[in-house]
């Protein structure tokens, strides 16, 4: 088992539809991150907060929309999506600085019709 | 631009035989390098972490060297077992920026 916990681990949904990934870390980590992964792809980068602030945005689409509520939380809110959009969605957690592990949850294996 | 390669194509060697994982980067100076194992429908695992004025870092079976002259990291499993398949990847990060950057990965395959 994962210290990151993601949910759902499955989502399917349509281009019009509203849905929300969740990620929980009890670690007391303060940078928590979002990743997108195409299958045989590595993961790639989408959003950084840092205490609870967004610090990074690679140029991700405003379909995506990350969202901190506290240290332990972090949300990732998906609207009007594309079927290129479809992925493992990952999440990560690390203590703080810029030379730390990263823990990764398992995933959201997103599906859009 | 910046570019990290690992070997495209999948590693088998046998049980008990030693496997050795190269990343390569160009126009990129990391401060430091790490290394994940990746199975599949999970996510990445932190193995390793050589910063840049490390050469070499060890755990276990595990080895990674860093050289940074040759903009490259070698990562060693010594005595393997049918275990340690998987996908291997290393991923740079620099000095302020709460970011790794990920290469393709390696899939490695060890044969019982």
């Amino acid at each position: 088992d994962t210290e990151v916990t993601q949910t759902p681990k499955h989502l399917v949904m349509g281009m019009t539809n509203k849905k929300s990934l969740k990620c929980e870390q009890h670690m007391g980590h303060r940078a928590m991150y979002w990743y997108k992964q195409k299958a045989k792809k590595p993961p790639e980068l989408m959003f950084v907060y840092s205490y609870e602030k967004l610090s990074i945005n690679e140029s991700v689409p405003s379909r995506f929309s990350p969202e901190c509520p506290n240290s332990s939380l972090l949300n990732l809110h998906l609207h009007a999506l594309q079927p290129e959009d479809s992925a493992l969605y990952l999440c990560a957690s690390s203590l703080d600085g810029t030379n730390q592990p990263q823990h990764f949850g398992d995933g959201t294996r997103l599906s859009i019709l | 631009s910046q570019k990290i390669e690992q070997n495209s194509e999948a590693l088998n060697i046998q049980e008990g035989k030693t496997a050795t994982l190269t990343c390569n980067y160009t126009n990129y100076s990391p401060a430091y390098l790490q290394w994940y194992r990746q199975d599949p429908g999970r996510g990445p695992v932190f193995l390793l972490l050589i910063r840049e004025n490390e050469k070499e870092k060890r755990k276990e079976r595990l080895k990674v060297t860093f050289d940074t002259t040759l903009k490259q990291s070698l990562f060693h499993i010594t005595a393997s077992q049918p275990a340690d398949s998987a996908t291997y990847l290393c991923a740079l990060g620099s000095t302020g920026r709460r970011a790794l950057t990920f290469g393709s990965g390696t899939r490695l395959q060890v044969q019982p």
